[in-house]
């Protein structure tokens, strides 16, 4: 089993519509959870960490269940600028392994 | 503020040959973490160093090391140069080691011929 899974897409939605993604995690000791973007051929960035009570910036909200081992980011009133690779990603241990375990992603195009 | 910077932008290799890849952490920043985005695959984790250690590394062959200055910017050395190394290298930094947020430059984009 991958050590995070997410459905690859892609998701073509019009603008406005709400559109979730989902990820699983195969590690219970997994400690921290990320939602990362990547436009083409650009680096990943930052989109927002993911809390155990679940959190919202603006328009994204993300939520994680630990006793199933995942994790999910909400998108509403989609912008045409939303379009990108969506990453999940896990770091394990409390951070002694130090690395970032990433999804392979889920690509999202909004449409006018 | 600056964000990570990475040198250079791309770097065309032929086989056998070795290259060196940069990077500069955001300021404050004192974990650097390679790593590699081949063509159609996730990124995998390749070496972190954090104060000036190695700390871990990926399942890579050893031709593929590197090292932290004492400013905290980071080099990739990637040694005996095969076709399936052609990929995207990203250098990642964070406040220190464990669950910081880690945030990416821009990559250097390496082609062996």
């Amino acid at each position: 089993r991958k050590e995070v899974e997410q459905d690859p897409g892609p998701f073509n939605v019009p603008e406005g519509a709400t559109v979730a993604f989902n990820c699983t995690y195969s590690n219970s000791a997994s400690q921290s959870f990320f939602w990362y973007r990547q436009d083409c051929r650009k680096e990943p960035k930052l989109l927002m960490s993911v809390y155990s009570s679940g959190n919202e910036d603006g328009r994204f909200t993300a939520q994680l269940n630990r006793a199933s081992q995942y994790i999910s980011l909400l998108i509403r009133d989609s912008k045409l600028s939303d379009s990108a690779t969506y990453l999940c990603v896990v770091n394990l241990d409390g951070g002694s392994q130090g690395n970032l375990i990433f999804g392979k992603g889920t690509k999202l195009s909004v449409k006018p | 503020e600056a964000g990570v910077t990475q040198s250079p932008t791309h770097l065309i290799k032929t086989r056998g040959q070795q290259a060196t890849l940069r990077c500069s952490p955001i300021s404050g920043h004192t974990s650097v973490y390679w790593y590699q985005q081949a063509l159609g695959l996730g990124l995998q984790f390749l070496l972190w160093y954090d104060e000036g250690e190695e700390r871990n590394r990926g399942n890579f062959p050893p031709r593929f090391s590197g090292r932290q200055f004492p400013n905290y910017s980071s080099e990739l050395n990637v040694n005996a140069l095969e076709l399936e190394d052609s990929a995207l290298y990203l250098c990642a930094s964070s406040w220190g080691p464990g669950v910081y947020e880690q945030y990416f430059g821009p990559g250097t984009r390496l082609t062996v011929t």
